[in-house]
Order: structure tokens, then sequence, then C-alpha cells
């Protein structure tokens, strides 16, 4: 299995404050993203990001924000969370390479169920 | 823009049926990858297959099978004899390397395999 650790699993916050979650990963993989799960939307990519320091937005970024310091840790961000944002967050990893399709999947971590009260 | 269209919400068949999950995808990219992954009751998603765009031979696994139609758009995934383990979410989802492999799911289909 692919060494990718999510955490927290499980968080309940309160509207208004802050929340960060962590994505960190063993197998020295290149990409890095964060997605939401909600029911009748599958997986939505929020945010992703192809190296140190650089990231780029998917479908679903307003109201998240994300870091890349180090090859091994994603972190995602909501400044500000709302009731809208909770959800179930999963991180993925992929290594994907123009000359080929070697490591173009994604492996999941085993998501982390937020909830805004 | 990448676009990837699972038409079925739900799906419901007895034990041993053969049923079939259509995925649509739409790109302007060439080069590009598709996936099917696998979401049991447990919440963990399975990758299932990989396909490059160049590569349409269809693949079979087991009870699995994939038909890979590049003239349709469609990567659909056909499972023989359905178990009751087989029951979950599947998705369907599409990368492209013009895209910067941003990977894109479709809304999944639910699958029910009835004793």
């Amino acid at each position: 299995d692919a060494g990718i650790t999510q955490s927290p699993r499980h968080k309940v916050t309160e509207t208004g404050t802050p929340v960060t979650l962590r994505c960190h990963q063993t197998e020295n993989h290149r990409y890095m993203y964060w997605y939401r799960q909600d029911p009748g939307h599958g997986l939505r990519l929020i945010h992703y990001s192809y190296g140190v320091k650089d990231t780029d937005k998917g479908e679903v970024s307003d109201g998240y924000s994300v870091s890349r310091s180090k090859t091994e840790d994603f972190l995602l961000t909501l400044e500000s969370a709302t009731s809208s944002q909770t959800s179930v967050y999963f991180c993925a990893i992929s290594d994907p390479s123009n000359t080929g399709q070697r490591n173009t999947e994604a492996f999941f971590g085993q998501g982390t169920r937020l909830t805004v009260v | 823009a990448q676009k990837v269209t699972q038409a079925q919400t739900e799906i419901s068949v007895v034990e041993k049926e053969d049923v079939t999950l259509d995925c649509v995808y739409e790109t302007r990219d060439t080069t590009y990858y598709l996936f099917w992954y696998k979401q049991p009751p447990s919440g963990e998603l399975v990758f299932l297959i990989r396909r490059n765009s160049f590569d349409e031979q269809n693949e079979i696994s087991g009870r699995y099978s994939w038909n890979f139609q590049k003239s349709t758009s469609s990567f659909n995934f056909t499972i023989t004899a359905s178990q009751v383990v087989d029951s979950a979410v599947y998705f369907c989802a599409l990368s492209e390397a013009g895209g910067g492999f941003k990977t894109i799911f479709g809304a999944g289909t639910r699958l029910f395999v009835k004793a």
C-alpha cells in the first residue's frame, strides 16, 4: 500500500474557525491532491500540487488554501470554516511522467471526516 | 476542459448477474489516462485499472473487464457473475498530460449486489 497518512481522521469544528488538514506521504511522489467527497458529487478536486511550492486550483477551490513546503507534506487550510465545507476529505498522490504511464494513477489516503457545526 | 460522466447513479443486480458500468469522458488532449476505482462500504478508494489514450486494447482481470473505445469516448467496466462483495461505489477518472495530470472523477455509480 502507498504510504499516505492523513491527519486528523475525524474533526468537529465550529463555523468561522480555521482548520488545517495534513497529508503526509513516504513515497516521494511529485503530485499531491486534495479532494472532497459529497453525496451525489463524487470526488471533486480542491487543489493539487506538482512539486514543492507549486500548487494550482481544482474545481472547488473557493474557501480553501494549500501549502507544500516539503515533498512529503501537503496541507489543506480552511481559513474560516463554513457548514458547506462539512465533507470527507481525501488526499492522493501520483507520480506521472510525460514519457510514460508509470505511476499516473492516484493512490489515496484513508480520508478525513470534517464536520462544521 | 476535462469531464467524466457516469450517468448511472445506482444499479441493483442479483448475484451472478453480469453488470456494466458506463463511463463517458471529454478531453481535448491527445495524451490522457483513464482509471477505475472502487470504494467499498469501508470507505477507502482502491485503484482497479489504468488505460492510456494510445492503448485501446480491452483488458480482462478475472471477473472484471474493461472496454475502451476512443470513437465514443467511453471506458466501460463490466463485472461478470457479480458477487455480494462487489457492492461498492465505482468511480471512473481522467487525467490529461496537457492538463497538469490533475485527475478528475465522475460522480460514481453505486452498485448493489443482492444475494
